[in-house]
């Protein structure tokens, strides 16, 4: 079957950095995308990683190891409106998205 | 309109009835979707459409029914509601199924069946 996981949750600091991790084993494999969702709110999308290596987006990084069936989202100089879920999808060999359930991150003064 | 535009915002449908959800995008997007959202699980695929005058089914079909009859409109509906058809729905659109760009989501339907 298809699977993607993640942290349920996960509490971090304002200033600090924090890794998302997301590892997923799906039949075939075109691209990984992070979203973020603030409660109440439509998905956002963050980035999209399809070969190995980080691709940086001011202060957000996403990490691809296709091999190990790896990602990981890096969120630094947190700010307390990164409060949210992040999800972490997978497009299969069909062109389909399969999510993760997401990680609610919740940011502490 | 900018994006994509979903109604109604909530509803709350007596079981056995039926409705329809509207989504509408005003980007051109070939490529449209609707997930439901349930907590603790991640977004479920529940049929999509590549192009105008297709239609697929997702993860989670049973119950629903879909239609493209253009590239702006994809609407949604429930023959006769259930109580487990409660959730929240999103309609997503990308200009195409192989987008690097990723999906634009509509805000939300919010449905309860009672």
């Amino acid at each position: 079957g298809q699977n993607i996981d993640q942290p349920t949750e996960m509490t971090a600091t304002e200033g600090a950095i924090v890794q998302i991790n997301c590892t997923y084993q799906t039949s075939g494999f075109n691209g990984l995308f992070w979203y973020q969702q603030h409660a109440g709110e439509a998905p956002t999308f963050l980035s999209y990683n399809v070969l190995d290596g980080l691709e940086e987006k001011g202060r957000f990084s996403s990490f691809l190891s296709r091999s190990k069936g790896y990602s990981y989202l890096l969120l630094k100089e947190l700010q307390m409106k990164d409060s949210a879920s992040y999800l972490c999808a997978v497009r299969d060999d069909n062109y389909q998205l399969i999510w993760g359930a997401g990680t609610k991150l919740i940011i502490k003064p | 309109i900018a994006g994509i535009t979903q109604a109604p915002t909530s509803q709350i449908l007596a079981a056995g009835r039926r409705m329809t959800l509207r989504c509408t995008q005003d980007m051109r997007h070939n490529a449209m979707y609707w997930y439901r959202q349930d907590l603790g699980l991640g977004l479920r695929l529940i049929h999509y459409s590549n192009t105008a005058g297709t239609t697929g089914k997702g993860e989670v079909p049973d119950g629903y029914s879909v239609s493209r009859a253009n590239t702006d409109d994809f609407p949604l509906t429930l023959a006769s509601a259930v109580p487990s058809q409660t959730s929240v729905y999103f309609c997503a659109s990308s200009d195409s199924a192989g987008s690097s760009y990723g999906y634009t989501f509509g805000s939300g339907t919010r449905l309860t069946v009672v």
